[in-house]
Order: structure tokens, then C-alpha cells, then sequence
């Protein structure tokens, strides 16, 4: 079966533009995360989804990121009016199910966001 | 708020040596899981080997294995006979039941032939 897949794998764009990376988790995960990675870190976490909804957004930087995930599968993370500091690699795991138990994350292989 | 820490950002091995990776953590749970995960260049994150607080006996993986201790809050990697393949960034992660990870900063690992 396939993974986790995330588009673009790669996405250079211009200071104060918008983009959107998408993330395709494996099929029958009800639980998604999106993570940021930046250069010789570990991933931080930034968001995720049980369902189609947010159930913690606490990790999301600031208003110009925004996550929606509308029929539960597919998941989209929207950055608006880039900035140089969110270059990094965005990394999308998603997980059977969350809760009291602990389920796999598996990941995605991320997308490098070049902000020029 | 849970921290992880990894004190060692690089970390050298001979093919079909033994090399143990560090890792503290702080944590107020009692209940929690904890991780090791290989990120080598392609970026995909592979699960190496977990290891569940409530149990006292120590995780084993073929060539992987790990010292748990609780009071301490240590948990480090030890490779045996170690592989070319080997080769990667390797991240210690908490995680307490539904919430996200916590990963540290990682360590990178070569080995020399």
C-alpha cells in the first residue's frame, strides 16, 4: 500500500507570496500532523487533524499559517505572505487514530519550502 | 511543557562497531511513550524503536536497543554491529498518549568503513 505522499517535493517561491503544500496521508488514517523542520533541528510540531477538524493548532507561528483538512483525507497547509524565516521542510505524518493509545505516525518524505 | 534533549550533534562509528546515541527528557507524566527515529538524506522519517514508560524491560529491535531510565529520564540508542546504512540523523522523540511529538534536535551519525 502507499505511504504517506506530500506535494511538491520541492517549492521555491518569492518573499511575501502565497503557497500551499499538500499532504496525502495513508488510507484509513483518521489522524494527520504537519511538522516544520528547519536546518540541523528536529521537526516541530505545528498542527493536527482528527477527522476533518483542527484538534491543536497550538504550534502554528503566527496567522499566516493555515491548515484545512475538509472531507478528512487530503490535508493542505496554506502559507500566506511568505517570509525567508518559514524556508524549512514541512513534514506531514498521519496515524490510524489518536487518543488514549498510541497509534504509528507514519511520514510523509516533506516538502523543502525555499523562500527567496 | 516536555523537552528533549540530544548533548551529542555528531557521532562517529566503525563498520561493525558499537555506538550509543544520548537522550534526556523532562517530563511530569508518569505514562508516556518514547522513540527513536532515523532520518536519512531522503527525508523520510523511519521509526527505529519504541519503548512504552510503563514498562520496565528495555526495547529490543535486532540490532537496536535501548537503555531506558525512568528516574533519570534517559533514553539512549545503542546500534551494534553497525552498517553503512546506518548512516543518518537520528531523533529522539516523547510523545504522551493523543498528543503530537516532541523530537530533539537530533544527532548525526557516520560510519567509517
Amino acid at each position: 500500500g502507499a505511504g504517506v505522499s506530500q506535494t511538491p517535493s520541492n517549492k521555491v517561491t518569492e518573499k511575501g507570496k502565497y503557497v500551499e503544500l499538500r499532504c496525502d496521508p495513508i488510507s484509513g488514517h483518521t489522524a494527520l500532523y504537519w511538522y516544520r523542520q528547519s536546518l540541523g533541528q528536529g521537526p516541530e510540531f505545528l498542527i493536527y487533524f482528527q477527522g476533518t477538524g483542527a484538534a491543536d493548532d497550538s504550534g502554528l507561528p503566527n496567522d499566516r499559517f493555515f491548515a484545512v483538512r475538509p472531507e478528512g483525507s487530503v490535508s493542505t497547509l496554506k502559507i500566506q505572505r511568505t517570509e525567508r524565516g518559514d524556508s524549512a521542510v514541512y513534514l506531514c505524518a498521519s496515524s490510524y487514530q489518536t487518543g488514549s493509545s498510541y497509534n504509528e505516525q507514519f511520514f510523509g518524505p516533506g516538502t523543502r519550502l525555499t523562500v527567496l | 511543557a516536555q523537552t528533549v534533549t540530544q548533548s551529542q550533534p555528531e557521532m562517529s562509528v566503525q563498520e561493525a562497531e558499537t555506538v550509543t546515541l544520548s537522550c534526556t527528557y523532562d517530563t511530569s507524566e508518569s505514562d508516556y511513550y518514547l522513540f527513536w527515529y532515523k532520518q536519512p538524506p531522503s527525508r523520510q522519517m523511519i521509526l527505529v524503536i519504541r519503548q512504552e514508560a510503563y514498562k520496565q524491560q528495555n526495547a529490543t529491535e535486532n540490532r537496536f536497543s535501548v537503555n531506558f531510565q525512568k528516574a533519570a529520564k534517559s533514553f539512549s540508542l545503542k546500534i551494534s554491529d553497525s552498517q553503512l546504512g546506518d548512516a543518518a540523523m537520528y531523533f529522539c522523540a516523547y510523545k504522551w498518549y493523543g498528543q503530537n511529538f516532541v523530537f530533539g534536535p537530533g544527532t548525526r551519525l557516520s560510519v567509517l568503513p
